[in-house]
């Protein structure tokens, strides 16, 4: 079964507006965190947000907010009031814990367009 | 000046050739990786060190070998490429003492092999 999940592979918004991207995972580990990486067409990635397993308030930065329901085991990002520079696409991942040497597990990306 | 370099940033070689990709990081971090990026795979873990005497394979490390020189430098080899190693690589570097021990990426070398 995969570790993390990103069940669109495209989305659209309209600029300034709102959008949720969607990311479900997988694991038995109660320590785990949740990362959010935006890669530009340019290539490089980019850290946007973390959310850990036993945090109680959902993650914020800045225009980035993660809504966090750990009982449906799901972290979605929400991007408020999008920008063109928002077009990218962006990556889910998941750290566990010792067993599984706090490697990083990513999702397959969601490409975000941004219109105009 | 960036923080993580990777050398060379892009690279075209022929099947069968030897090659390296180089990392270096002036974070003073700890802990390096290699991915590796195909389209629609998202991004995928090579090798990882946490500090020069250890080296762990990831989920993709057949064809790959890895070399941690000092803390700061990280080299992945292909020591007989073939054309499905064509990808986008990614060093990257964390630090166990930062509180969300977040992954910094370098640019990316991107390696097409004929």
């Amino acid at each position: 079964a995969q570790k993390i999940t990103q069940t669109q592979p495209g989305m659209f918004v309209q600029e300034k507006e709102a959008v949720t991207l969607d990311c479900t995972y997988d694991t038995s580990d109660p320590s785990y965190g949740l990362f959010w990486y935006k890669q530009p067409s340019s290539g490089e990635m980019i850290f946007l947000i973390y959310q850990g397993s036993y945090d109680q308030q959902n993650a914020t930065e800045g225009r980035y907010s993660l809504n966090f329901q750990k009982a449906r085991k799901s972290a979605n990002l929400v991007i408020s009031a999008s920008q063109l520079g928002d077009s990218a696409m962006y990556f889910c991942a998941m750290r566990e814990g010792p067993r599984s040497n706090y490697k990083l597990t990513f999702g397959k990306g969601t490409l975000l367009t941004v219109n105009p | 000046d960036a923080d993580v370099t990777q050398t060379p940033r892009n690279r075209i070689t022929k099947t069968g050739k030897r090659i390296m990709l180089e990392c270096s990081q002036t974070k003073g971090h700890d802990r390096m990786y290699w991915y590796r990026q195909d389209p629609g795979l998202g991004l995928q873990l090579i090798y990882y060190s946490f500090d020069v005497k250890d080296i762990n394979k990831g989920e993709i490390s057949d064809g790959y070998s890895v070399s941690r020189q000092a803390q700061a430098k990280f080299s992945l080899s292909l020591e007989s490429a073939i054309p499905n190693q064509t990808a986008l690589y990614f060093c990257a570097t964390s630090d166990q003492g930062r509180p969300y021990n977040e992954q910094f990426f370098g640019p990316g070398t991107r390696l097409t092999v004929l």
